[in-house]
């Protein structure tokens, strides 16, 4: 049973580009959770979806980010007009439900480097 | 999200036991207490998590104080592989969001 799978590991972008991000879960969860970790920080939670639902955005920038977890596929965290500061690591996690008994499982995380 | 307290930084000899302390004195009384740790540049791993009674694994044991306020992670033999930061979390169900909230956590570091 595969763990969470991100891609790319590495994503080099110039400003003003656009950055995808993908997460695809552990077989069986339909929870998905972004994180965002900032060089020499503690993870920053960004969004919570469910197949086809955002549920929390609480921690998503109000401009140029996005998430979607569509039916089919994975979870696309989408970074519009790169800048530097978005220069991060960024952690996908996923559970199988979302009785807040459960464990997330996290990927490796693709970390971004804006030039 | 009931807030939590950790050292910053602690350090372990190679085969002894680690013990992370964690504060959570604003704990509501249906919060787990769960734990992670994050090697170097990788993704956060869970380890362990309870509610009120001591909980073992494979990987840890938790302790949580009768009072709920305080717990302690132990690392039995710990190993240089158990080099982490390790974060000490309330999971707080807001409305439907299961979103765990991470603080600086504590860096382990174990010396041969």
């Amino acid at each position: 049973n595969a763990g969470v799978m991100q891609n790319p590991r590495h994503l080099v972008r110039r400003r003003g580009q656009e950055a995808r991000l993908r997460c695809s879960p552990m077989k069986g969860h339909s929870h998905v959770y972004w994180y965002r970790q900032l060089p020499e920080e503690g993870l920053k939670f960004m969004v919570y979806l469910q197949k086809e639902n955002i549920i929390d955005e609480s921690g998503m920038p109000k401009e140029r980010f996005s998430a979607e977890f569509p039916k089919e596929g994975p979870s696309i965290l989408r970074i519009q007009q790169v800048v530097r500061g978005d220069s991060a690591a960024y952690f996908c996690a996923s559970s199988f439900t979302g009785n807040w008994h459960t464990e997330a499982f996290f990927g490796q995380g693709t970390r971004l480097t804006v030039v | 999200d009931a807030k939590t307290t950790q050292p910053p930084s602690m350090d372990c000899a190679e085969g002894r036991a680690a013990n992370l302390p964690c504060n959570h004195s604003t704990i509501s009384g249906n919060e787990y207490v769960y734990w992670y740790r994050q090697i170097h540049s990788q993704g956060p791993q869970y380890i362990i998590h309870g509610l009120k009674n001591n909980e073992t694994n494979e990987m840890a044991s938790l302790i949580i104080t009768e009072d709920r306020k305080s717990s302690t992670l132990i690392l039995p033999h710990a190993t240089l592989r158990d080099t982490a930061v390790y974060y000490c979390i309330v999971r707080a169900p807001q409305g439907g969001s299961e979103k765990l909230v991470f603080g600086k956590g504590t860096k382990l570091t174990v010396n041969p």
